[in-house]
């Protein structure tokens, strides 16, 4: 079946400084991805859409400079948060998919906590 | 704009109890929409749970049912009877199959639930 592994499952880091978070697709060939945050007491709000081929669209309030984004294959995805502050933590969260018929899958999330 | 709003948690039954939890969605922008429960279980990703593309249509799995309600917009998740192993959080969330590229998901705000034994 499909599975998307996102790794870290959570991270520590201090503030000003980034961190990174990966997705790996399993099973099937991951043409989009969605990466999502979750701040607390709040619910998931797109970062950003990527997809093969195509120039990756952030979300208002969102900018490549502050979440830079890889898509460079059908089965990798990376994000890193940038000089993290602590209105960035929360749970980040992946999704991928094949093609545009098809349901996203989503990883397991990287809580990030930022000290 | 496009929301979703869903009942505030925490929402706590016991096993064998029946269950609802409310929905309604706003979709301004999308002409139809496709609606969808997700739910996490603790320490896993978000899972797909049901989903219903057509509006009047209803989505089924697990024992749980939703019905697309397309004049009261909503998309309430019902169970006749809930199980200890359903503890999770549940996640409304409609999406715009026309959208270009690929779509967004546009999630409620997420609902607790804890089945006592």
């Amino acid at each position: 079946g499909a599975l998307v592994y996102q790794y870290p499952r959570r991270t520590i880091c201090k503030s000003g400084t980034s961190m990174r978070m990966e997705c790996q697709a399993v099973g099937f060939q991951a043409t989009s991805v969605a990466w999502y945050r979750q701040s607390p007491q709040k619910t998931f709000e797109l970062i950003a859409l990527s997809t093969v081929n195509s120039a990756i669209k952030y979300e208002q309030n969102f900018t490549q400079e502050k979440f830079p984004i890889s898509h460079p294959n059908l089965s990798f995805s990376s994000m890193t948060v940038l000089n993290a502050y602590l209105e960035d933590r929360g749970l980040y969260l992946c999704g991928a998919r094949q093609g545009q018929n098809s349901d996203y899958t989503f990883g397991s999330g990287t809580r990030l906590l930022v000290i | 704009g496009d929301s979703v709003t869903q009942t505030e948690g925490p929402v706590t039954v016991s096993e064998s109890e029946s269950l609802i939890i409310n929905c309604t969605y706003s979709a301004t922008s999308i002409a139809y929409p496709n609606l969808f429960w997700y739910v996490r279980y603790p320490g896993e990703g978000l899972q797909l749970l049901l989903k219903v593309i057509t509006a009047g249509q209803k989505g089924s799995s697990r024992g749980f049912e939703a019905t697309y309600n397309k004049e009261t917009t909503s998309f309430h998740l019902q169970k006749a009877s809930v199980q200890e192993s359903d503890s999770a959080v549940y996640y409304c969330a409609l999406g715009d199959p026309a959208s270009s590229g690929s779509w967004q998901l546009i999630f409620g705000s997420g609902t607790q639930l804890t089945v006592m034994p």
